[in-house]
């Protein structure tokens, strides 16, 4: 079946502007988190999304970041007024249980704030 | 954020050598996953760990679960080019936040000139 995928593939914006990225998990799968990855380093959580439950917003750098997911499916990762140091690639993934394991990751969205 | 610390942070490989990496943890963790990052990718599930001293293999990929639960080790055996890439460690440990895996900052393979 599909995987999970992302949208757009490549943002570029301006300093101070919005943005909305976009993922599609795997169909069936309750779990979805979003992860950070800046240039050369590992992945840093964000936000971590299970059923019907309050989402796991630990790992959110400041208030500027936000999302949601609709219907337990489809989920968007707002940043707004983006600064410079948002810059980075910004990953999905889900997984069909809770706890983590075996998280399926999309392509990634990489973010380029002038 | 915690971190894994992985090791080596790089490498390059011949065509047919053996390859080993490693991550440890300061805390005792109940997973363990292994990841390949490809450029402009996001990373694919190698191989997931359960139990201490879990040995599981994937073609020519071999990994452990440390007996401690504090490490876990990825051998590629007879590398060949397209084992290029960044190799991620991941893990949940006990007690943790709902669901999110903690990544060690990844090994990267590349060919010897």
């Amino acid at each position: 079946g599909a995987g999970v995928s992302q949208s757009p593939s490549n943002k570029v914006t301006e300093k101070g502007k919005d943005v909305e990225l976009r993922c599609d998990p795997i169909s069936g799968h309750t779990a979805l988190y979003w992860y950070r990855q800046s240039l050369g380093q590992g992945l840093e959580f964000l936000i971590y999304f299970q059923g019907n439950s309050a989402p796991d917003k630990s790992g959110l750098p400041s208030d500027r970041f936000s999302a949601e997911r609709t219907g337990g499916s489809v989920s968007t990762l707002t940043i707004q007024r983006t600064q410079q140091e948002d810059s980075a690639v910004y990953l999905c993934a889900s997984s069909s249980t809770s706890g983590g394991s075996e998280q399926y990751f999309g392509p990634g969205t990489r973010l380029t704030v002038t | 954020g915690q971190q894994l610390n992985q090791s080596p942070q790089s490498m390059f490989i011949q065509e047919g050598e053996d390859v080993s990496m490693n991550c440890t943890s300061s805390s005792i963790f109940n997973t363990w996953l292994w990841y390949k990052q490809d450029p402009g990718e996001g990373p694919v599930l190698l191989i997931a760990l359960y139990k201490a001293g879990e040995l599981t293999s994937n073609g020519r990929l071999t990994a452990q679960f440390g007996i401690t639960r504090k490490d876990s080790f990825l051998n590629i055996s007879a590398s060949i080019p397209s084992d290029v890439g960044i190799y991620f460690c991941a893990g949940r440990n006990y007690g943790g936040s709902q669901g999110n895996l903690i990544f060690g900052k990844g090994t990267k393979l590349s060919v010897k000139p």
